[in-house]
């Protein structure tokens, strides 16, 4: 365990369904971040928050919509996406935002899209 | 545009074997680097990391890593590796400066030991 809880671990959804993901980290961290882990490909940062304020959106399509309530919450909304959204999807956090902290990562949510 | 390339995409050794695996990576200013790993049904995790003073890093588990800026180098290296190294090895690469939002990850290197 690292301090860093996602739910649900697996999600089966439709295209039109619209559906949540979220993470909470028990580790009194500032920073907390959202990756796509897709097959074959490397890990790519979608979305990074600081003290609840967004700081960088990676060009993710629209259809992804973080929302950061509080330093310790993450949940990435999802609406119309599509089959090749499919992916395992890791939030992390650190302590601050600095390029040197460490991030610990949680165990992911398994997404397919039908 | 940054990149980070790890070269051994599975790799495949017997017990106490030596263990060396590539991350090069494509930026030319100041860069931090970490090696995760993901071992079966566990979270990603810190191995080690550099962003300054000895190049030379020892991280958890006896793993070490040389970061060799003329090479844009941060090769993993453990003398004498046990099966339970078996897992998922990922280099990261951050140019950012004063923030954690221009990290790169390799592709990973699936690592299996032969017991």
């Amino acid at each position: 365990e690292t301090g860093v809880t996602q739910t649900p671990r697996h999600l089966v959804m439709g295209m039109t369904n619209k559906k949540s993901l979220k993470c909470e980290q028990h580790l009194g961290h500032n920073a907390m971040y959202w990756y796509k882990q897709s097959a074959k490909k490397p890990l790519e940062l979608m979305f990074v928050y600081n003290f609840k304020e967004q700081t960088e959106n990676n060009s993710v399509p629209s259809r992804f919509s973080p929302e950061c309530p509080n330093s310790s919450h993450l949940f990435l909304h999802l609406h119309t996406l599509q089959p090749e959204d499919s992916a395992l999807y890791l939030c992390a956090s650190s302590q601050t935002i600095d390029s040197t902290d460490t991030q610990y990562f949680g165990p992911g949510t398994r997404l397919t899209v039908l | 545009a940054q990149s980070v390339s790890q070269h051994n995409h599975h790799v495949i050794l017997s017990e106490a074997a030596s263990l060396e695996l590539g991350c090069n990576y494509s930026y030319g200013g100041t860069v931090n680097l970490f090696w995760y790993v993901q071992y079966p049904g566990q979270h990603l995790q810190l191995l080690l990391k550099y962003f300054s003073g000895d190049p030379l890093v020892k991280g958890i588990k006896g793993f070490e890593a040389e970061f060799i800026k003329s090479k844009f180098s941060f090769n993993l290296r453990k003398p004498s590796v046990q099966w339970s190294d078996t897992a998922e090895y990922f280099c990261a690469v951050n140019a950012g400066g004063s923030s954690a939002s221009k990290i790169i990850f390799g592709s990973g290197t699936r690592l299996s030991i032969r017991p």
